[in-house]
């Protein structure tokens, strides 16, 4: 119950293309569901975050798509650049009692190409 | 401003061997400091977390310790290594009350047992 699938793997997409990366969630205590952006020999970094309460949240060209009946999430890149060629993690965590641990996906590789 | 220093970098050891992975975390007091491992295509996994010095909680059985002997230190150890303990280690710390959650990774460590 505390997985969180992500969806696919593997990405590749052309310049100026639209990336979707999906995500489900089995724990309806989650209540917080961030992005993380992975570049190579790097660390994870937040890109971008949304809470239950809202069904989209838009940073840039960076979107996240929230359905709470369907237990799923998504990240949306619009106007994909070579730049953004990373591994992206979807979590999920429940604020309240979970001491700020995250439960993450297993990744995307996304590729970009020129 | 803050930051987390983690090293080695990379690091390759025998089976058998000891292991001590360190982190320290710069410009904050009182973190919360977690350790993760990332194995290709199986996404972050949570090892061990700490909510203050000497209170370390572990999330799986394994051959891993972890210890916090001051208040920005994080060292993760083994007394003796196994093949399947090789992968890439990422050390993270976060403002303990913090809302919404960021997690700050560092670069990781690149373990691999021979």
């Amino acid at each position: 119950q505390q997985q969180v699938k992500q969806s696919p793997q593997s990405l590749i997409v052309q310049k100026g293309g639209i990336s979707i990366i999906n995500c489900a969630y089995e724990n309806t205590a989650f209540d917080y569901f961030p992005w993380y952006q992975q570049f190579p020999g790097k660390g994870p970094a937040l890109l971008i975050a949304i809470r239950p309460d809202v069904s989209e949240k838009k940073e840039g060209r960076f979107t996240i798509s929230f359905n709470k009946s369907a237990k799923q999430f998504s990240l949306h890149i619009m106007d994909s650049q070579p730049g953004d060629s990373a591994t992206y993690f979807c979590a999920a965590s429940n604020q309240g009692t979970s001491y700020g641990k995250l439960t993450f996906g297993q990744g995307t590789i996304l590729t970009v190409h020129p | 401003s803050q930051t987390i220093h983690q090293w080695p970098a990379t690091l390759v050891q025998p089976v058998g061997s000891p292991l001590s992975l360190e982190c320290t975390v710069e410009g904050t007091s009182n973190p919360n400091l977690y350790w993760y491992r990332q194995a290709a295509g199986r996404g972050l996994q949570l090892l061990f977390y700490s909510v203050g010095i000497g209170q370390i909680s572990s999330e799986v059985p394994q051959n891993l310790s972890a210890s916090r002997p001051q208040d920005r230190q994080f060292i993760l150890s083994s007394k003796k290594l196994l093949l399947s303990d090789s992968g890439f280690y990422l050390c993270a710390w976060s403002v303990g009350l913090a809302d919404p959650l960021r997690l700050h990774f560092g670069n990781g460590t690149r373990l691999t047992v021979t």
